[in-house]
């Protein structure tokens, strides 16, 4: 089944660790997007990438970091920079090209022990 | 920033009502609206789009209308069913841009 897988569904951090959220997907997408999802405030975007290892900041990037060293794979790296990082986090693919229909994948919860 | 302005943040419409959800924007630089669905615990998922030069579009129950000049866009749900009961996002895509800007949400409830 073609589609956007991301592990883990459900992750803890302590204060002062880093930690990795993994997305994959096998659409042959070359666009990809990392989201933070809040109640009430929509999806924010954190980091896009139109390319293997190039990628932009979104308008929340402060506190997380990314890379895109493979086609397939976006993982996203919540620092200990980041104070608030409780939420919900969505990876997204798209092609390239006039229209940027995203498809989601199921979203890791990220909580703060 | 860009920003879509969503409303209302919650809805609630009796089965079989028509459940509208309402979406303002900025700028006209953009050339796609998309509207997303997205169940409790789930990504969301795109549930119908429009581009500016048409004013309406309908799949089954679910339209958009388009106000180009009021810069404003809508979903309309017909006879909605409790499946239904989902958060809505409304979104834009601006031209040349490779990235989405989405609305706050509107959390849909269809009382049975």
């Amino acid at each position: 089944d073609g589609g956007i897988t991301q592990s883990p569904k459900y992750l803890f951090r302590k204060e002062g660790q880093n930690v990795t959220l993994s997305c994959e997907q096998n659409l042959n997408h070359d666009a990809m997007y990392w989201y933070r999802q809040d109640p009430g405030q929509g999806l924010r975007l954190i980091y896009y990438s139109q390319i293997v290892n190039d990628f932009q900041k979104g308008d929340i990037a402060e506190g997380y970091s990314v890379s895109r060293e493979k086609k397939e794979s976006f993982p996203l790296t919540v620092t200990s920079a980041q104070k608030n990082p409780t939420a919900f986090y969505l990876c997204a693919s798209s092609v390239t090209g006039s229209l940027n229909i995203q498809y989601f994948g199921a979203g890791t919860r990220l909580s703060v022990l | 920033q860009q920003q879509v302005k969503q409303s209302p943040q919650s809805l609630i419409v009796q089965k079989g009502g028509i459940s509208i959800i309402n979406c303002a924007y900025e700028n006209t630089a953009f050339d796609y609206f998309p509207w997303y669905q997205q169940f409790p615990g789930k990504g969301p998922a795109l549930l119908i789009a429009i581009r500016p030069d048409v004013s309406e579009k309908k799949e089954g129950r679910f339209t958009i209308s388009f106000n180009k000049s009021a810069k404003q866009f809508s979903l309309h749900i017909m006879d909605s069913q409790p499946g239904d009961s989902a958060t809505y996002f409304c979104a834009q895509h601006k031209q040349g841009a490779q990235k989405l800007v989405f609305g706050q949400g509107t959390r849909l409830t269809i009382n049975p």
